[in-house]
């Protein structure tokens, strides 16, 4: 069955400095993945997906995901975190089958330091 | 451009009362529909989806039911709410299969709805 692990609940870093969130999916193929961001009290928003290609994936609000199969990860990363950047972060998979539904982690908190 | 409208934002009910919560998407046919539940400090539940009218699928037994009574319109109900039912609800759209490939397609979620059951 798929999974995805997002292994840190809550992560702080400070306004300025490099971000890196985990995520390790569990599936037998190339999985289709995305990233979401949560802020409170909202819905989940689009930060960038992956289907096929170059690895390195560019999103919005200047977050980029790199794919590593070897590895069975997508981390999300942002060379400087801005305060507004606080939210909670989910990423996701989807089967390449016809299941239309998307596996989604646990979450990460994000919590950033002035 | 697509937009998905989701109401209440906000809802407070007691135990045993019945719930509908209401979800509309715009710019688009044909969606596929999700409801997931959120509990506190808990990541997504997918509690229903549907292809189609009148399709849904079922992904978590419990008190409540969903219905898609039009293309673009998406129900979730219960007839007795449970205290365990508190949490917060979304919404949320992706491309149907006139588009292709399937799960490829990112879904698109609401506002949400915050329910607290008393």
């Amino acid at each position: 069955a798929q999974s995805v692990t997002q292994p840190d609940i809550h992560i702080t870093v400070s306004e300025g400095a490099s971000l890196e969130l985990r995520c390790n999916y569990s599936y037998g193929a190339t999985p289709y993945l995305f990233w979401y961001v949560q802020s409170p009290g909202q819905g989940l928003q689009l930060l960038l997906k992956y289907f096929s290609g170059d690895t390195l994936v560019q999103g919005i609000k200047g977050f980029e995901a790199e794919f590593k199969r070897s590895q069975s990860s997508f981390n999300l990363r942002k060379p400087s975190v801005h305060w507004s950047d606080a939210a909670e972060y989910f990423c996701a998979v989807g089967a390449r089958d016809s299941s239309y539904k998307l596996i989604f982690g646990s979450g990460t908190r994000l919590l950033v330091r002035p | 451009s697509q937009t998905i409208h989701q109401w209440p934002a906000t809802l407070v009910q007691p135990v045993g009362s019945p719930l509908s919560l209401e979800c509309t998407v715009e710019g688009t046919s044909n969606p596929n529909l999700y409801w997931y539940r959120q509990a506190a400090g808990r990541g997504l539940q997918l509690l229903f989806y549907s292809v189609g009218i009148g399709q849904i699928s079922s992904e978590v037994p419990q008190n409540l039911s969903a219905s898609r009574p039009q293309d673009r319109q998406f129900i979730l109900s219960s007839k007795k709410l449970l205290l365990s039912d508190s949490g917060f609800y979304l919404c949320a759209w992706s491309a149907g299969q006139g588009s292709g490939a399937y799960s490829n397609q990112p879904q698109h979620f609401g506002d949400g709805t915050r329910l607290s059951i008393l």
